[in-house]
């Protein structure tokens, strides 16, 4: 069975810091992976995904994430957060089928 | 263009009452799906269809039933719902199965209150 599990619950910032949001999925297969974000009181935005090919993935709004298939891992990262950045981030996986597996969220605060 | 939407927004429903949730898109995407959203928790899959069949419903209680009129209209039929059912409803869209097929994009939500 696949899960996800995104290793902070919460990630305190300050505005134009870097930040990592960290994100381990565990699977027998081959997976796609994503990474979604949910500003307040809205749906959920994809910010970028991995299917296959080069291993960095860039997505918009400045994030980019790697996928390390010998850690399981697919961290996302910004070089330099704005405050319109503050939001939760939901990391997922799927194996196919329809299932979409996501992990408990991070959230991410950015203070002036 | 990546949108899906749904209408409502807001819902306010007593448990005695029958109402729906309704999610358009005009992608020619084949899979719709719906899910249920607590606060500060991920989406939970409720329901999925693929080519207008109902292809994984994850033992959803009675009271939520779905319906697929065509390929790009889904709904959400709520009737004698619980206070607990009082959740974001978020329903999504992917072209299909298969690599970049898989990619679902997710509509705006229908806030949810039960009284």
């Amino acid at each position: 069975a696949q899960s996800v599990t995104q290793l902070d619950s919460q990630v305190p910032v300050f505005e134009e810091a870097p930040v990592e949001l960290r994100c381990n999925y565990s699977s027998s297969v081959s997976v796609y992976l994503f990474w979604y974000v949910q500003y307040p009181n809205q749906g959920l935005q994809l910010l970028l995904k991995y299917l296959s090919g080069s291993t960095l993935v860039k997505g918009i709004n400045g994030f980019e994430a790697e996928f390390n298939k010998s850690q399981t891992s697919f961290h996302l990262r910004k070089p330099s957060v704005h405050i319109s950045d503050t939001a939760e981030y939901f990391c997922a996986v799927t194996p196919g089928g329809g299932k979409l597996i996501f992990g408990q969220g991070t959230e991410l605060s950015v203070k002036p | 263009d990546t949108e899906v939407t749904q209408t409502p927004k807001h819902l306010v429903m007593g448990m005695t009452n029958k109402k729906s949730l309704k999610c358009e898109q005009h992608m020619g995407h084949r899979a719709m799906y719906w899910y249920k959203q607590k606060a500060k928790k991920p989406p939970e899959l409720m329901f999925v269809y693929s080519y207008e069949k109902l292809s994984i419903n994850e033992s959803v209680p009675s009271r939520f039933s779905p319906e697929c009129p065509n390929s790009s209209l889904l709904n959400l039929h709520l009737h004698a719902l619980q206070p607990e059912d009082s959740a974001l409803y978020l329903c999504a869209s992917s072209q299909a199965s298969g690599g970049d097929q898989e990619t679902q994009y997710f509509g705006p939500g229908t806030r949810l209150l039960v009284l």
